[in-house]
C-alpha cells in the first residue's frame, strides 16, 4: 500500500500551458506539503496545508496554486508553465504540524516544460 | 533564521570503507534535526532524527548521527559502506519554538566504489 501517492509521475508539456499533479496520502496524517526539487537537487518547500488550511506559503509565483478538497488529498495546479517550472515536485506528509515530526514523501513528479 | 550547511556535495568512499557525510546547523536554541536518504528516481525517506533525547541517534541500515552542540554539527556516517548506499543524503532542520518549516541542506551525493 503506497502511503503517499502522486499523479503522474512524468509530465511533459509545452510553455504557457496549464497543468495539475495530484497528491494522496492514506496515512491519516493531518499536514501535507509541496516541495520543489530543482536539477541540482536543492529541495524548497512551496506549501503546507494542515486540516485543509494553508499554513506556509512560501514566494512562489500566484501561478501556483494548491487546493486540499480534504486533509487525504493536496493538489498542485500550475497556469501558465513556464520552462524555470522544470522540476521534481514532491507531496510529503507529516502526522500534524509539531515540530520534529517525521515527513514522509510520495515518488516525485517529474515535469517537463518545452 | 535556521540554516543547515552540507559540506560536500559530492563523496566518494569504496565498499566497506567508512561513510561520513557532514552536516552543520545554524539556531539560536537546538532544533530537531533529520537525516533524510533519496535513492535514485524516488521521495526521500527518513535515516534518523535527533529530538534532543541522546545525542547519538541510530538509524536505518547501519547509519548513526551524533548531534555536538558544541560544534553545531549533525554529521551523518556508518562504519562500513555498501554499493546500495549510493543516493543522495539530505540533512534537515526544523525549529523546536515556533514555525513549522522544515530547512533542507543542499544534499550529498554518496558514491561507492566497488
Amino acid at each position: 500500500d503506497t502511503a503517499v501517492s502522486q499523479t503522474p509521475k512524468y509530465l511533459v508539456t509545452q510553455m504557457g500551458n496549464d497543468k495539475s499533479i495530484k497528491c494522496e496520502q492514506n496515512l491519516g496524517h493531518d499536514t501535507m506539503y509541496w516541495y520543489k526539487q530543482d536539477s541540482k537537487k536543492f529541495l524548497k518547500i512551496m506549501f503546507s496545508y494542515n486540516n485543509k488550511e494553508l499554513i506556509i506559503n512560501e514566494t512562489v509565483p500566484n501561478r501556483f496554486s494548491p487546493k486540499s478538497p480534504d486533509k487525504a488529498h493536496l493538489n498542485l495546479h500550475i497556469n501558465s508553465l513556464e520552462l524555470g517550472d522544470s522540476a521534481v515536485y514532491f507531496c510529503a506528509s507529516s502526522q500534524d504540524e509539531v515540530p520534529g515530526n517525521e515527513q514522509f514523501f510520495g515518488p516525485g513528479t517529474r515535469l517537463t516544460v518545452l | 533564521a535556521q540554516s543547515v550547511t552540507q559540506l560536500g556535495s559530492h563523496v566518494s568512499v569504496s565498499e566497506g570503507a567508512l561513510v561520513l557525510l557532514r552536516c552543520n546547523y545554524s539556531s539560536s536554541v537546538p532544533p530537531y534535526l533529520f537525516w533524510y536518504v533519496q535513492y535514485p528516481n524516488q521521495g526521500l525517506q527518513l535515516l534518523l532524527k535527533y529530538t534532543s533525547a541522546a545525542t547519538l541517534v541510530k538509524g536505518i541500515n547501519g547509519f548513526e548521527a551524533e548531534f555536538k552542540k558544541s560544534e553545531t554539527s549533525f554529521h551523518l556516517t556508518k562504519p562500513s559502506a555498501h554499493m546500495s548506499d549510493a543516493a543522495e543524503y539530505f540533512c534537515a532542520v526544523s525549529p523546536n519554538t515556533g514555525g513549522f518549516k522544515t530547512i533542507f541542506g543542499a544534499g550529498t551525493r554518496l558514491f561507492v566504489k566497488a
